[in-house]
């Protein structure tokens, strides 16, 4: 499968536990993005990571999230002491190059319970 | 600030005929717009672009009108199939906005025989 993955699919926390998401970008790729859904919404853009650099970090609260691309290996998004309302989908995409006028690819998507 | 709107959030059509999706954004600087189709539990599927310096774009059975002036884009699909039941998002991107993609709320099509 040459597809953007995603693991694990379904994810439940207790509050206060951390949640770690996983994305593995299209062969080829080594731009990756996350969103998050919330229940009846769109996606929200999250952060725009390249191998190693974090290039925009505009979405991410503040506190509690973090992501990394490191340079083996996949993507994580971490959200630390998750709360009920971190409950959502989240989505994971990736692009070749990074370039504007470029087609994000999506995963599956984690779902995100927190009991 | 809701930047890329849906404002239908469900569409009914009859297998075979047209049907057509709107979307409108407020942002002047979106230059890139994309439509995304969505099954339940699954991510979204990229379905067509079009940047601005196009007013149409065409793959198929899907089309894709956009309006600068009236900052307001379209999707059409003809002709419609059951297969096509899913939800429909609009999203946008602006040059220099970091490749970040604005999505709308989208619409849920329902294709019925």
């Amino acid at each position: 499968n040459a597809g953007v993955m995603q693991n694990p699919r379904h994810l439940v926390r207790r509050r206060g536990q951390e949640a770690r998401l996983r994305c593995s970008p299209m062969k080829g790729h080594s731009h990756v993005y996350w969103y998050r859904q919330l229940p009846e919404e769109g996606l929200k853009f999250m952060v725009y990571l390249q191998k190693e650099n974090i290039i925009d970090e505009s979405g991410m609260p503040k506190e509690r999230f973090s992501a990394e691309f490191p340079k083996e290996g996949p993507s994580i998004l971490r959200i630390q002491q998750v709360v009920r309302g971190d409950s959502a989908a989240y989505f994971c995409a990736s692009s070749p190059n990074g370039a504007v006028f470029e087609v994000q690819y999506f995963g599956p998507g984690t779902r995100l319970t927190v009991t | 600030d809701q930047q890329v709107k849906q404002n239908s959030p469900s569409l009914s059509v009859q297998e075979g005929r047209i049907s057509i999706l709107n979307c409108d954004y407020t942002n002047s600087m979106f230059d890139y717009f994309l439509w995304y189709k969505k099954y339940p539990a699954e991510g979204p599927t990229f379905l067509i672009s079009i940047s601005s310096i196009k007013d149409k774009n065409e793959d198929g059975r899907f089309t894709v009108f956009l309006n600068k002036s009236a900052k307001h884009l379209s999707l059409h699909i003809v002709p419609s199939q059951p297969g096509d039941s899913a939800v429909y998002f609009c999203a946008a991107a602006a040059k220099g906005g970091g490749n970040k993609l604005t999505f709308g709320t989208g619409t849920q099509l329902k294709v019925e025989l």
